[in-house]
């Protein structure tokens, strides 16, 4: 089956610190990868996606490669700000599977 | 466009009380999902309709719970009767296509307490 795999515990750090948060997956058949963020009081968002190997999704400052060969799908923000403050998601869907398999999330909390 | 609400945003019931949850998708959308988050674990897919048909249930926990869409718009969620693990943030999630190659936009939540 699908499931994702984040790291352990919450991540707080300084603000224009850099954040790299770790997610690797399995996946039976061709997954597209994203990153779901949910600020306080919100839902989910979209931050990015990537859809075939060695894609780059960005936005906002953060980026994640689609790695095949790793299976793996990092996030990464050079600077982060406060605002970035927030619960991270890393997901997957394959092909002919409607359904989103989530990573448990990680609590980013970035002081000033 | 408006986006998928849903509400209550929040609900504290006790042990043995039914709670009913809905969402509204974005309109057009015929494709409605529903997740849930037990704290600290994976947001877990319940469901899926599309129009009003059932798709895909094989998420749902038990026969405690019971979805519905008729006329394939809103969406409810009921518990009957709710259980303490029951606890958690009931997502929903509407797309205009369906699998891997359209976008999800989720609602706030329902955050559920069962006490």
């Amino acid at each position: 089956g699908n499931s994702v795999t984040q790291m352990e515990g919450p991540v707080t750090l300084s603000e224009e610190a850099f954040l790299t948060i770790n997610c690797t997956y399995t996946a039976t058949g061709y997954p597209s990868l994203f990153w779901y963020v949910q600020y306080p009081g919100e839902g989910l968002q979209l931050l990015l996606k990537a859809t075939k190997a060695d894609d780059k999704g960005s936005n906002k400052g953060f980026e994640a490669t689609y790695r095949k060969e790793t299976t793996s799908f990092h996030l990464e923000k050079g600077s982060v700000q406060v605002s970035d403050s927030a619960v991270y998601f890393c997901a997957l869907v394959t092909w002919g599977n409607n359904r989103l398999a989530f990573g448990k999330g990680n609590q980013v909390v970035v002081i000033p | 466009e408006a986006g998928v609400t849903q509400f209550p945003s929040h609900s504290v019931i006790e042990k043995g009380q039914t709670v009913t949850l809905r969402c509204d998708p974005i309109s057009g959308h015929d494709n409605l999902y529903w997740y849930r988050r037990v704290m600290g674990k994976e947001i877990k897919f319940l469901l899926h309709f599309v129009k009003e048909s059932k798709q895909d249930e094989s998420g749902m926990p038990n026969n405690r719970f019971l979805a519905e869409r008729t006329g394939g718009t809103y969406s409810t969620l009921k518990v009957q009767p709710a259980e303490l693990e029951d606890s958690g943030v009931y997502f929903c999630a509407s797309s205009h296509g369906g699998g891997a190659g359209y976008g999800y936009t989720f609602g706030s939540g329902t955050r559920l307490t069962v006490v």
